[in-house]
């Protein structure tokens, strides 16, 4: 089956800077790639997508970046807040038997420091 | 947020007792999934569902059950609660890749098991 590598497991950083996160995936079917921000106590929501036709994609400060042939995709937050403070999951995502199965990996738990 | 509740939203229960999860959604998505979250291993699939009375295991199904009678609802049941149930349960919902492939989660049920 599908198995989705994450990391780093923790990431801290001065606000302001940039922080990256990066994931690996093992199954070439995999065609949709997530990624999920979770504040302490809440719900995981999506932040931004890519699709696997598509290298790179940005959303204001936000960008994700896949590379198939090596199969990893990555998380840039450029210009980091305190409130980006949260742990961030991947995913991996690939139609199988009728349905939409998705991988998570294990989380980031990003800090960002005033 | 998405149309989706969970109930209850905290709950403590006593080893050998049976528990069941209620989800509820008022988008009309076609899949529902029943997730698990612990410390170090992301989210893991415990069941899904693809249509009302269709349902099939995920990775970690050992001692729970599901059941979806209406299109809107979606039950897990722990027929024999255990301590190593104890975890924060997510419910979420899709339309599938064909939909867009975003999963919309709910907003946790916290499960203590003594």
């Amino acid at each position: 089956g599908e198995n989705v590598e994450q990391h780093p497991s923790t990431l801290s950083v001065q606000e302001g800077d940039s922080a990256v996160i990066k994931c690996t995936y093992s199954d070439s079917a995999s065609n949709y790639f997530p990624w999920y921000k979770q504040e302490l106590g809440k719900r995981p929501q999506l932040i931004i997508d890519i699709r696997s036709n598509v290298g790179e994609k940005k959303d204001q400060r936000i960008a994700v970046t896949l590379n198939k042939t090596a199969k990893h995709f990555s998380l840039h937050i450029t210009e980091t807040q305190p409130e980006d403070s949260a742990v961030y999951f991947c995913a991996a995502s690939m139609n199988s038997g009728g349905y939409q199965k998705v991988t998570f990996g294990t989380g980031t738990k990003l800090q960002v420091i005033p | 947020d998405a149309g989706i509740t969970q109930s209850p939203r905290h709950k403590v229960t006593e080893t050998g007792t049976p528990v069941t999860l209620r989800c509820h959604q008022t988008e009309n998505h076609r899949y529902m999934y029943w997730y698990r979250q612990d410390p170090g291993h992301g989210l893991r699939l415990i069941h899904y569902s693809y249509g009302v009375k269709d349902t099939d295991k995920g990775e970690v199904s050992d001692g729970y059950s599901v059941s979806r009678s209406k299109t809107e609802d979606f039950l897990l049941t722990l027929e024999s609660a255990t301590s190593s149930q104890t975890s924060v349960y997510f419910c979420a919902i899709s339309e599938g890749l064909a939909g867009g492939g975003t999963q919309y989660f709910g907003p946790g049920t916290r499960l203590l098991v003594l």
